[in-house]
């Protein structure tokens, strides 16, 4: 069957290192991925998207890497902060098609720490 | 501004009374969707639409209806609400349905079904 499994449920890590969250996936063959940010009762909200033919994007303090041959995809903010405490949310097209809807991971609770 | 709002943010209601989730988009998106959101189980797909006049069930449809009459409005109809439908309900929309367009999702509506 298919499923989607982030690392642990909760990340604790100091100010100013880099934070290292994963989304690991199998019986999928995604034609992209993305991930979101979600704060305690609220909407998450669009962070990044990778392609499959993608190895690696980059937005400020924010990479992702998509291996399609591990079927895993790493989500790292280096230099984090406080304020970036959040729960991070991977998604991915459920069929593959590139078409289809979004299946969500369950999240990975993210705490830094001052 | 554009954003995605739901009505009500609060709701504490009885068995079987019917109530109706209020969603609207300002984007002039074509896709819309219905999540709900629970401890442990993370972000599951309800309903989507894909256009006006168009809807198809997602993950977890039992109990729940949607219309979409106009691109803008997408409300969720709770006929006879049980309290296995107490949770955590978001709206989202983009522009259109997968091909990576980033999901918007509304504030959250919390259901109580009592």
């Amino acid at each position: 069957s298919q499923k989607i499994e982030q690392n642990s449920e909760a990340l604790n890590i100091q100010e100013g290192k880099t934070a290292t969250l994963t989304c690991n996936y199998t019986n999928y063959s995604p034609a992209y991925l993305q991930w979101y940010r979600q704060d305690p009762g609220r909407g998450p909200v669009f962070l990044l998207l990778i392609r499959e033919n993608e190895k690696e994007k980059r937005k400020e303090r924010l990479k992702v890497t998509f291996d399609t041959t591990l079927k895993q995809s790493l989500f790292h903010i280096t230099a984090s902060q406080p304020a970036d405490s959040a729960t991070y949310l991977c998604a991915l097209d459920k069929q593959g098609s590139g078409y289809s809807t979004l299946t969500f991971g369950k999240g990975t609770m993210l705490l830094v720490s001052p | 501004e554009a954003q995605v709002t739901q009505n009500p943010r609060y709701l504490i209601t009885v068995t079987g009374k019917k109530l109706t989730v209020t969603c609207s988009q300002n984007m002039n998106h074509e896709y819309m969707s219905w999540y709900r959101q629970d401890p442990g189980l993370g972000l599951r797909q309800i309903y989507y639409s894909m256009n006006v006049e168009v809807t198809d069930k997602g993950d977890v449809p039992e109990g729940y209806k949607v219309s979409r009459k106009e691109k803008r409005n997408f409300p969720l109809i709770l006929e006879s609400p049980s309290p296995n439908q107490t949770s955590l309900y978001f709206c989202a929309s983009s522009l259109r349905l997968g091909q990576g367009y980033e999901q918007y999702f509304g504030p959250g509506t919390r259901l109580t079904v009592t």
